[in-house]
């Protein structure tokens, strides 16, 4: 069955660095994959769609790539701040094109 | 823009008791989507609204759980009996459209749950 994996549960970085957070997939080719921002008692905040003809998309200091052949999406924070210390949640769709699938998330904290 | 409204914000209820949660969407969207989230988990959906029919409930605990979308527009869903393990937040969120790059979703607060 589809499954969405976040590798890291939690990572932690200082100010300034860039944030490098993974999103697997597998048994499914999704067309788009999006990324989401929840903060501590809010809901998903939509950051970034990708579609699966393109390789890489920017906004601000955000970047994400799509790499279809191993299945994965890296999201990328640069010069990252404590402002930044948030989860960050990778969605696809399902099988039959209809729902939006979330993985776990990976929970970033950076330190100045 | 208004966004996607949820009430209440915190609902305690004992176990065997029911309890409803209310959504309002975002203004012309047609999709509407009740998702679960436990805590340290991403959100599951349960059930994906098309105007007002319903486009996937396949992971929706129909035993106990119900949702209905009156006119297309606002929400409910029902939990009765609730459960321990139904404790969560139960996130609403909406789209403009339910397949394709218009499927970017807009979430509300949800609201947290706790089953005593």
């Amino acid at each position: 069955s589809q499954k969405i994996e976040q590798n890291s549960e939690a990572l932690n970085i200082q100010e300034g660095k860039t944030a490098t957070l993974t999103c697997n997939y597998t048994n499914y080719s999704p067309a788009y994959l999006q990324w989401y921002r929840q903060d501590p008692g809010r809901g998903p905040v939509f950051l970034l769609l990708i579609r699966e003809n393109e390789k890489e998309k920017r906004k601000e200091r955000l970047k994400v790539t799509f790499d279809t052949t191993l299945k994965q999406s890296l999201f990328h924070i640069t010069a990252s701040q404590p402002a930044d210390s948030a989860t960050y949640l990778c969605a696809l769709d399902n099988q039959a094109g209809t729902a939006l699938i979330f993985g776990k998330g990976t929970t970033l904290s950076v330190s100045s | 823009e208004a966004g996607v409204a949820q009430s209440p914000r915190y609902k305690i209820i004992e176990k065997r008791q029911s309890v409803a949660f209310w959504c309002n969407p975002i203004s012309g969207h047609a999709t509407l989507y009740w998702y679960q989230q436990i805590l340290g988990q991403g959100p599951k959906l349960l059930i994906q609204f098309q105007n007002n029919g319903v486009v996937d409930d396949s992971q929706l605990p129909k035993d106990r759980f119900s949702a209905e979308r009156l006119k297309g527009v606002d929400s409910t869903l029902k939990i009765q009996p609730a459960k321990l393990e139904d404790s969560a937040v139960y996130l609403c969120a909406s789209s403009l459209e339910g397949r394709g790059t218009l499927k970017k979703a807009f979430f509300g607060q949800g609201t947290r749950l706790t089953v005593v």
